[in-house]
């Protein structure tokens, strides 16, 4: 059963463009959802995050929209860079539980062209 | 910053053979650890919740008999394969509580031959 489901196994954008990247979930208890950003040999990195209280929380490049009436949450990335190219979790986290109990999707593999 | 070791990054064990993959915070004190697996194209799965002087709180479907957790330290927490099967090659990564931060480790990638 997978809660947080991010459909995108890959993208591809070029430099200067915008990536959006998706990730959708099925339980209605998560109230805090994370991106981290992975590179090959290393651990995830946290990227940014969104309280359900919230429906944008922005960071410099990065802005992640929450719409919690379809479960639905996006990180975009603008401008995107070729440093950028990394793989993308989206991860959730439900009220009541651990701080570091989270619920991952698949990741995504985002790829910027220069 | 704050960083989380894990070693080994990768091992390859014999089937029926035990393995232990080490987690530890190197500059912070660490009262959670989580464990999880991530099977090829596949998300990152919690195997386990691993409190410091306390039994781990496993997940639904990880059997505590084969995944052993110690978490002897505040800042080590081990993962113990016992008695592996080609089923259990996966990539194992822990990760570390500090406060509302989480801190991952680099994984560690078994094979089992």
């Amino acid at each position: 059963d997978q809660q947080v489901k991010q459909n995108s196994p890959s993208l591809s954008v070029q430099e200067g463009r915008i990536s959006i990247l998706n990730c959708d979930y099925t339980n209605s208890m998560f109230d805090y959802f994370l991106w981290y950003k992975k590179y090959p040999a290393e651990g995830p990195t946290f990227l940014i995050s969104i309280s359900s209280i919230k429906d944008k929380n922005e960071d410099g490049r990065f802005t992640v929209f929450l719409n919690k009436s379809a479960k639905h949450l996006s990180l975009h990335i603008v401008p995107s860079q070729p440093g950028d190219s990394a793989v993308y979790f989206c991860a959730a986290q439900a009220g009541g539980t651990s701080y570091g109990k989270l619920t991952f999707g698949q990741g995504t593999i985002l790829t910027v062209h220069p | 910053g704050a960083v989380v070791s894990q070693h080994p990054s990768r091992v390859i064990c014999k089937s029926g053979t035990s393995v232990k993959i080490e987690c530890r915070s190197l500059d912070f004190q660490a009262t959670t650890m989580f464990w999880y697996r991530q099977f090829p194209k596949q998300s990152l799965m919690l195997m386990a919740t691993s409190n410091e002087g306390s039994k781990a709180t496993y997940e639904q479907g990880v059997e505590k008999d084969k995944f052993l957790i110690n978490h002897a330290s505040l800042t080590l927490s081990t993962l113990t394969v016992t008695s592996a099967h080609p089923e259990d090659s996966s990539f194992y990564i822990c990760s570390a509580e500090t406060g509302n931060t989480i801190y991952f480790g680099e994984g560690s990638w078994l094979t089992v031959v």
